[in-house]
């Protein structure tokens, strides 16, 4: 069972591109989380996601950021006119729905894209 | 307000001994933790969980302690080992907020041999 999938797993822009990061859950998972690591920083929550529902995104900044996770294909998270405070490490996770409906409180992440904004 | 410290930055421990990494929390509404062990370059591996009911969890040479009045957990490795050098980090979860994950700044483990 392969893990969580994230790409690319570096990515350099230019001030003023967008950047598209990648995630594709564990085979069986449902629910999709990103979160961003900052130099020498802890994790911090920016958007959970269901299959076409977003959840919660009360750590996405309001502006230039959005995510999705379609029906079909990868959970995407993008970041449009990049600026340099945006180089940081994104992670994904992701956790399985039980049979009862509950979700697991487990996160299983991803190896992380590293972006680096010139 | 960083609801979940680590403060310890770093601890150096010799190959055998127990290293023992310490977490607290400000937020009594959290009720589930969990611990993560992170290599340069790669994403955290989920090491072990607690639930609030809980005081100890136990798994092979991993032990997470929870001391709710205080706020207060621990993870216990004995014996250490070299391949245990990482960082770890402590990540709580709220019962009334989602599924997000709260973490620490986390603590550079080394393992001397």
């Amino acid at each position: 069972n392969a893990g969580v999938m994230q790409n690319p797993r570096h990515l350099v822009r230019r001030r003023g591109q967008e950047a598209r990061l990648r995630c594709s859950p564990m085979k069986g998972h449902s629910h999709v989380y990103w979160y961003r690591q900052l130099p020498e920083e802890g994790l911090k929550f920016m958007v959970y996601l269901q299959k076409e529902n977003i959840i919660d995104e009360s750590g996405m900044p309001k502006e230039r950021f959005s995510a999705e996770f379609p029906k079909e294909g990868p959970s995407i998270l993008r970041i449009q006119q990049v600026v340099r405070g945006d180089s940081a490490a994104y992670f994904c996770a992701s956790s399985p729905t039980l049979l009862s409906g509950g979700i697991t409180d487990t996160q299983y992440f991803g190896p992380g894209t590293r972006l680096t904004v010139l | 307000d960083q609801q979940v410290k680590q403060n310890s930055p770093s601890l150096s421990v010799q190959e055998g001994r127990i290293s023992i990494l310490n977490c607290d929390y400000t937020n009594s509404m959290f009720d589930y933790f969990l611990w993560y062990k992170k290599y340069p370059a790669e994403g955290p591996t989920f090491l072990i969980s607690i639930s609030s009911i809980k005081d100890k969890n136990e798994d092979g040479r991993f032990t997470v302690f929870l001391n709710k009045s205080a706020k207060h957990l621990s993870l216990h490795i004995v014996p250490s080992q070299p391949g245990d050098s990482a960082v770890y980090f402590c990540a709580a979860r709220t019962n009334n907020a989602g599924n997000m994950l709260t973490f620490g700044g986390g603590t550079r483990l080394m393992v001397k041999p």
